[in-house]
């Protein structure tokens, strides 16, 4: 079974706000990712947590904040965002990176709008 | 930089076969994973190659040649709910810093 979820569904905030995406996962995985996605275009990678620790972060801005507090649960922290950060956000986890053959699963995703 | 291709749009009938291709010139391929896409909904899981050759897995199966860089995703008996966008993901890195960089994705649109 496996199952990765995210709150909120649909967020929309305002350019000022201070607002984090959450997502959380039980199936015992050990990396977890945030990649967000544009419309009609592919997922494109934004962080990678390994055992609880920050092991990617593909050059993203820092209006986005990651944090995993511990190995089930992953947030992303947003603050001054643009209206360009408008996306789909999706969270995704994988057994551990060493594991050879190892795919990730993705949670539902995070609509998020900035106004 | 990572370049990962496919083409833009497919359609095809119900009930027929399809292939989809994806093209890679990547550094560390330790990969490559195939994701089915509803219009609104995450990315689901179908197959994956680490090896050269064809990986079966009912109606789904995706063929692999590290040395051409190349990838396809084979669709049998093709379904309605099949319609949908096809996304290659590569896996990059070595033993403990592994990334998934995703390819341009395949719109599938499958008519009755």
């Amino acid at each position: 079974d496996t199952e990765v979820t995210q709150t909120p569904k649909h967020l929309v905030m305002g350019m000022t706000n201070k607002k984090s995406l959450k997502c959380e996962q039980h199936m015992g995985h050990r990396a977890m990712y945030w990649y967000k996605q544009k419309a009609k275009k592919p997922p494109e990678l934004m962080f990678v947590y390994s055992y609880e620790k920050l092991s990617i972060n593909e050059s993203v801005p820092s209006r986005f904040s990651p944090e995993c507090p511990n190995s089930s649960l992953l947030n992303l922290h947003l603050h001054a965002l643009q209206p360009e950060d408008s996306a789909l956000y999706l969270c995704a986890s994988s057994q551990g990176l060493a594991v050879p053959g190892n795919t990730i699963y993705f949670g539902e995703g995070s609509w998020l709008t900035v106004v | 930089g990572q370049n990962i291709d496919q083409p833009t749009e497919m359609t095809a009938t119900e009930g027929a076969i399809v292939q989809i291709n994806c093209t890679y010139q990547t550094s560390g391929f330790n990969g490559l994973f195939w994701y089915q896409q509803h219009a609104g909904e995450a990315p689901t899981f179908l197959s994956y190659n680490v090896l050269d050759g064809l990986e079966e897995k009912g109606r789904f199966s995706s063929f692999l040649s590290r040395s051409k860089g190349y990838s396809y995703l084979l669709l049998k008996e093709l379904q309605m709910k099949d319609s949908a966008s096809y996304l290659c993901a590569v896996r990059l890195g070595t033993s403990g810093t592994y990334k998934y960089i995703f390819g341009t994705g395949t719109r599938l649109k499958v008519l009755a």
